[in-house]
């Protein structure tokens, strides 16, 4: 067990359509990251929040949003859904900012879009 | 921009077999290396790292070497066992370019009784 709780496991919902995934990172730890993984794209980073505050942003499209809230929970939203989006969202988190300490994942949520 | 590069899969090996993946990377600096495993239905779990040259990170049985001269990251055990199957996921981090991991696309491993 990592530590890292994601919900919902699996959604499965119509294209068009917004969801909210759900992370709660390991007791402590402040950064909290989001990744896609995919068939075609392999594992890809989206986007960081260090203590509330967005730290670093990688392959994440305008229509996929996220926040850390002062608890230290992170949601990823994800609007005007395509198929293409249909992949594994991962949450991971660490203690800080030290590209040293190494990222906990949580189980994923897994996205279908019909 | 930085990269890795992990050998295609799936490998398939018999119980007890000697076990290489290997890794190679792109970025410059000196970058932390890790070795993630994902087993089915699961999350992704460390295995190892290593964050600078000629460091060896081991666990489980498995070692790799930071090799600086050949960008390399290789993942080795010398005995594998069939509850080792899972997909081997090479990575690095990069101080200068944050902290975010990137990956290889990932190496399936089935090793049978």
């Amino acid at each position: 067990d990592s530590g890292v709780t994601q919900t919902p496991k699996h959604l499965i919902t119509a294209t068009g359509q917004r969801v909210t995934l759900r992370c709660s990172p390991r007791s402590g730890d402040l950064s909290v990251y989001w990744y896609q993984q995919s068939l075609d794209q392999g594992l890809q980073f989206l986007i960081q929040y260090y203590n509330g505050e967005e730290r670093a942003k990688g392959n994440i499209l305008e229509r996929f949003s996220a926040q850390q809230f002062p608890d230290l929970h992170s949601e990823l939203n994800l609007s005007s859904l395509e198929l293409g989006d249909s992949a594994l969202y991962f949450c991971a988190s660490s203690a800080g900012q030290n590209s040293n300490q190494p990222q906990h994942f949580g189980d994923g949520t897994r996205l279908s879009i019909l | 921009g930085d990269s890795v590069t992990q050998m295609e899969g799936p490998v398939t090996l018999s119980e007890e077999a000697f076990l290489t993946i290997n890794c190679t990377y792109t970025a410059t600096g000196y970058p932390s290396l890790f070795w993630y495993v994902q087993y089915p239905g699961e999350g992704l779990q460390l295995l190892l790292k290593a964050t600078k040259a000629d460091d060896k990170g081991s666990n489980k049985g498995f070692e790799a070497t930071y090799r600086k001269e050949t960008t390399s990251f290789h993942l080795e055990k010398g005995s594998v066992q069939v509850s080792d199957s899972a997909v081997y996921f090479c990575a690095l981090t990069r101080k200068q370019a944050g902290t975010a991991l990137i990956f290889g696309k990932g190496t399936t491993l089935s090793v049978s009784s």
